[in-house]
């Protein structure tokens, strides 16, 4: 099992160009979630999604977009990306099972737009 | 939405001796509260974890316990070693909310030898 899997690990963005994180689970888990950690400030969520063709937005969602079109992807979108946005992005996912409240993370991506 | 306060933001302590890591959380609805361990470039992994229904739970040289009427929960790792070195992150959640974590800011704990 490879758990949960993000790519690309590192990224080079200018202001104003777009990209897309992909992130992928093979646990058959329902949650996924896209958490940004800047210095300082803890794990912060982006977007949310409880299950395949659903997303929701969490406490950071402003200049972010999100797509689960299957189960076990969940996609982070920056139509139009800003120094502000210069972070280490995680994707984690979580069983919807009322016994376990564990959240799998990815290894990250790191973003810096210039 | 919850707050979660963590203190404090970096920790020396001797090999061998006891760490104690505290959070304050604002809303009383949350339920459920883990704890992760962040080595440094590497993910966040879950190490021990309490629910409101329970006031304290250990695990081996690892514990944590809840005091819901004051909103607070701590980690305690006794028994220091140098690969418990790394940052530690508490964090609340209500049962039911797909596990919609909130974040503390983080704790820097250094074992020295």
């Amino acid at each position: 099992n490879a758990g949960v899997t993000q790519t690309p690990k590192f990224r080079v963005l200018k202001t104003g160009q777009s990209m897309t994180l992909l992130c992928a689970q093979d646990m058959n888990h329902e949650y996924m979630y896209w958490y940004r950690q800047d210095p300082g400030m803890g794990l912060r969520l982006i977007h949310y999604s409880v299950g395949e063709g659903t997303t929701a937005k969490g406490e950071v969602p402003d200049g972010y977009n999100v797509s689960r079109l299957k189960k076990q992807n969940f996609l982070l979108g920056l139509e139009s990306a800003a120094p502000s946005q210069t972070s280490v992005y995680f994707c984690a996912s979580s069983s919807r099972r009322a016994d376990t409240g564990e959240l799998f993370f990815g290894e990250g991506s790191r973003l810096t737009v210039l | 939405g919850e707050n979660v306060e963590q203190h404090p933001s970096t920790l020396s302590v001797q090999e061998g001796d006891s760490a104690v890591i505290k959070c304050t959380y604002s809303d009383s609805a949350s339920n459920y509260f883990p704890w992760y361990k962040q080595e440094l470039g590497k993910r966040p992994q879950l190490i021990i974890d309490i629910r409101s229904n329970v006031g304290e739970k250990k695990d081996q040289r690892i514990a944590v316990t809840l005091n819901k009427t004051a909103k607070h929960f701590s980690l305690h790792i006794t028994e220091t070693q140098p690969e418990d070195s790394a940052v530690y992150f508490c964090a609340a959640s209500i049962t039911g909310s797909a596990r919609q974590l909130t974040f503390g800011s983080g704790t820097q704990l250094t074992v020295l030898p």
